[in-house]
């Protein structure tokens, strides 16, 4: 049980263009999930939180206008990067719960902007 | 002053040995407690959870909380060279709400 998906697992994309990425809750109904960054040899670094049928709430210097988060459904949230640039190619990674404070992690999306 | 810290290694063990992992958080008010084991290039997945002082036993793993000094840590016994990897502890923190706080994480090798 627990189990988090996210697709694509990998992404190139042009610099200037927005790229989605799709995180779902396969076994449970996910009340609240989680973005996270990670860039190589570095921990995770929260970029928002969001809850079913409500706003994101954005860690301090995330921009919500460039990082575009939408949680429609308790199965499906996604982050969606808009006018990428090279800076923001890393790992994103999604996360989880029913409720509970155990957060279960997605696979992760490997994003490379040229 | 980090909220969690963890020594970021690497700990060198030898196949079979103990593993032991350590944690200490700022935050006297925590309650909650994880370990997360992430491989290279991948995303991390949950070991074990731990909320009361004590032990806590999962196959070769024991997660160990001692609240009164602020630490937790997650042994491994029998290690294997499967087990290298970085593993991170997190904590969730009433100032916090309900989002994790990692550390940065302890990279074990484990050496066949």
């Amino acid at each position: 049980g627990a189990v988090v998906s996210q697709h694509p697992s990998w992404v190139i994309c042009k610099s200037g263009t927005s790229v989605k990425i799709e995180c779902r809750s396969l076994d449970f109904q996910a009340t609240t999930m989680f973005w996270y960054r990670q860039f190589p040899k570095q921990s995770l670094m929260l970029m928002a939180t969001s809850n079913e049928g409500s706003k994101a709430t954005y860690e301090q210097g995330v921009e919500k206008d460039k990082f575009l988060i939408n949680h429609a459904s308790l199965t499906l949230s996604t982050l969606t990067v808009t006018s990428a640039h090279p800076e923001d190619s890393s790992f994103y990674i999604c996360s989880a719960t029913d409720g509970e404070e155990t957060q279960y992690f997605g696979p992760g999306t490997r994003l490379l902007v040229l | 002053q980090k909220e969690v810290e963890q020594n970021s290694g690497p700990l060198s063990v030898p196949e079979g040995a103990i593993a032991s992992l350590n944690c200490t958080y700022s935050d006297r008010g925590s309650q909650s407690f994880f370990w997360y084991r992430q491989y290279s290039g991948k995303s991390p997945e949950l070991i074990m959870s731990i909320y009361s002082n004590g032990d806590k036993e999962d196959g070769r793993f024991t997660a160990q909380l001692n609240k009164a000094s602020q630490y937790v840590s997650l042994l491994i016994r029998d290690s294997q060279p499967s087990d290298s990897a970085t593993y991170l502890c997190a904590v969730i923190t009433p100032d916090y709400g309900n989002k994790l706080v990692f550390g940065a994480g302890t990279i074990l090798r484990v050496k066949s």
